[in-house]
């Protein structure tokens, strides 16, 4: 098991820019999370998925931000027409749909908008 | 609406020292699950511990403990004899549906 994959590890993009980010899960989770977190603050969540279903939106996230998971496997967010304040470390996580198990968080994608 | 609140930021100890992470939270759900994770230096989270919601039982495992208690909806976790490689962020975290972080504690162990 190789645990929870996220490429690119890091993103550098001119404001304005599309930019798109893919989380592979551990291979038998079914639950999927995405994750923003800026310096000295937690892990603001985003978006979660049960299997390829896409079950809650943060109100935070803008119309900009959309995520998919199509087949119930690896998972992709994308942000359309990137903006400073995107600058951020994207975190992605996997879980057993189980409610005591915990998550498995991958090494993020520190994006960085100029 | 689910909350976790850690209101110490910044903590402070010297290396063998016992010490305390702070945990509330708050949640409708009568079925739910907490946890503790850290993020070294490295950036990536580390699960610790876990508790459900039903079993107020409190635990130690190796140099780790939490006091676990509905009645004041808290959480809290220990850490005892303290290692300059404890030195990093911890999060508290709670899963009823959704996973919510804490804002952190960030912990220095000085040797």
């Amino acid at each position: 098991d190789t645990g929870v994959s996220q490429n690119p590890r890091h993103k550098i993009t001119k404001r304005g820019q599309n930019v798109t980010f893919r989380c592979d899960p551990i291979s038998e989770h079914n639950r999927l999370y995405w994750y923003r977190q800026t310096l000295g603050q937690g892990p603001e969540f985003l978006t979660y998925f049960q299997n390829e279903a896409q079950l809650e939106k943060s109100r935070l996230l803008s119309d900009r931000f959309s995520a998919e998971r199509p087949k119930g496997s690896f998972s992709t967010l994308e942000i359309q027409r990137t903006e400073q304040g995107d600058s951020a470390m994207y975190l992605c996580a996997s879980s057993l749909l189980r409610g005591n198990t915990e998550a498995f968080f991958g090494q993020g994608t520190r994006l960085t908008v100029v | 609406a689910q909350k976790v609140t850690q209101a110490q930021t910044e903590i402070s100890v010297v290396e063998k020292e016992d010490v305390t992470l702070d945990c509330v939270y708050e949640t409708r759900d009568t079925t739910y699950y907490l946890f503790w994770y850290k993020q070294p230096p490295s950036g990536e989270l580390v699960f610790l511990i876990r508790r459900n919601s039903f079993d107020e039982q409190n635990e130690i495992s190796g140099r780790y403990s939490w006091n676990f208690q509905k009645s004041t909806s808290s959480f809290n976790f220990t850490i005892t004899a303290s290692q300059v490689v404890d030195s990093a962020v911890y999060f508290c975290a709670l899963r009823a549906n959704n996973l919510f972080f804490g804002t952190g504690t960030r912990l220095t162990v000085i040797p």
